[in-house]
């Protein structure tokens, strides 16, 4: 079935500090592709997506393109905040109106 | 707009209660999910609606049971809880069935 892998965290980074967190995806379908965000103690926010092949999603200096070559959409930050410390879920959608998301990424920033 | 509410914040039960959670949304969205995260897991699907008096079986149903009578609503009901049901639960919705807007969540815990 259709499956999302992420790398596995935590990731831990120093202010300022360039990010990419990796995603792959299973290449069933033309899947729309998502990155949310969770914050401790709160549900997922929606940070951003791309619908189309070679799209590039982006939000608070945060981006990803879908590479549908390489089946992937890595998320990526150039410089870091520690108030960027959260889980980060990677998802793609499915035929049925459903996500489909990797096991999740934990980000540290530190000052 | 509250976006997607759910009730109550923080639950614990005793194996074999019974109860049943409330999700809320005022954007008039149509789709409607209840997913469960557990560590390490990600977030599973429970059950979904595609509008109002509809629903089906997720990824992992069983021990669950959802009713959509109303389109702002979404409730999840567990008839006899147990243990291995101790989670964070969320729920989302959205328009047209591709991006999804979560709710805070609600902890619960089954001793």
């Amino acid at each position: 079935g259709d499956s999302v892998t992420q790398m596995e965290g935590p990731v831990t980074l120093s202010e300022e500090a360039f990010l990419t967190i990796n995603c792959t995806y299973t290449a069933t379908g033309y899947p729309s592709l998502f990155w949310y965000v969770q914050y401790p103690g709160e549900g997922l926010q929606l940070l951003l997506k791309a619908t189309k092949a070679d799209d590039k999603g982006s939000n608070k200096g945060f981006e990803a393109t879908y590479r549908k070559e390489t089946t992937s959409f890595h998320l990526e930050k150039g410089s870091v905040q520690v108030s960027d410390s959260a889980v980060y879920f990677c998802a793609r959608n499915n035929a049925g109106n459903m996500l489909t998301f990797g096991g999740g990424t934990r980000l540290m920033v530190k000052p | 707009n509250a976006g997607v509410t759910q009730t109550p914040k923080f639950r614990v039960l005793k194996t074999g209660q019974s109860m049943t959670l409330l999700c809320a949304q005022d954007m008039n969205h149509e789709y409607m999910y209840w997913y469960r995260q557990d560590p390490g897991m990600g977030l599973r699907l429970i059950h979904y609606s595609v509008g109002e008096g509809t629903t089906a079986k997720g990824e992992v149903p069983d021990g669950y049971n959802v009713s959509r009578l109303k389109k702002q609503n979404f409730l999840l009901g567990l008839e006899s809880a147990a243990p291995s049901q101790t989670s964070v639960y969320f729920c989302a919705s959205s328009y047209e069935g591709i991006t999804q807007y979560f709710g805070p969540g609600t902890r619960l815990l089954v001793l």
